[in-house]
């Protein structure tokens, strides 16, 4: 089957610091979603990607939709407090279902 | 933009009882919904797709007599936990898709507890 990974398992960082995080897979997807959840709640959509080559902000957050079709990156600039929470990237396989990384843990030291 | 409600947040249910979480589509129409499990510290994991006026699709490994899935109209899915164990306390998710591969919105979760 395919697989999905996601990486790093965590971060501790500064804040103002910049943050990077990326997601791998061994198949190919037509469509990368970014997540943030925060403890208790649903995620809720960042970024959504959909062309290879495809590099999209959403004000601090910017993500790109890999080449290959098989990679996604998000960064995240300038990092606050308020960035704390856990990250998934989600692509779309067919089906139109989800499938959800491991997820980065952020952790924002002020 | 879209907003998906999820009903209850919260319920603690004794052994051997039933719950149902309730997932509403409150400003679209949503044919396909989805269900989500998540362990703590741990990615969402897919249990199934609601399809509205037809049976749901379970994912491999899920017992669809155990989790109950019913999506009676475009804006409703229900998940009805039975005869629920301890082993089954997780936080259940919800998610809406708005069609077209747009992305999927979630609802906030619901924390079950079985003692």
């Amino acid at each position: 089957g395919q697989q999905l990974n996601q990486s790093p398992q965590s971060m501790f960082i500064q804040e103002g610091e910049d943050v990077s995080m990326n997601c791998t897979s061994s198949s190919i997807f037509n469509t990368w979603l970014w997540y943030k959840q925060e403890p208790g709640e649903g995620p809720v959509l960042l970024i959504a990607l959909y062309k290879a080559g495809e590099l999209t902000s959403n004000g601090r957050l910017t993500a790109q939709f890999g080449i290959t079709r098989k990679d996604s990156f998000l960064n995240i600039s300038a990092s606050i407090p308020s960035d704390v929470g856990i990250y998934f990237c989600a692509p779309l396989e067919y089906g139109n279902k989800l499938v959800f990384g491991a997820g980065t843990i952020l952790r924002v030291k002020s | 933009g879209a907003v998906v409600s999820q009903h209850p947040s919260r319920v603690i249910c004794k052994s051997g009882t039933s719950v149902k979480i309730e997932c509403r589509s409150l400003d679209f129409q949503a044919t396909t919904m989805f269900w989500y499990r998540q362990f703590p510290k741990q990615s969402l994991m897919l249990m199934a797709t609601s399809n509205e006026g037809s049976k749901a699709t379970y994912e491999q490994g899920v017992e669809k007599d155990k989790f109950l899935i019913n999506h009676a109209s475009l804006t409703l899915s229900t998940l009805t936990v039975t005869s629920a164990h301890p082993e089954d306390s997780s936080f259940y998710i919800c998610s809406a898709g708005t069609g077209g591969g747009y992305g999927y919105t979630f609802g906030s979760g619901t924390r079950l507890t079985v003692v």
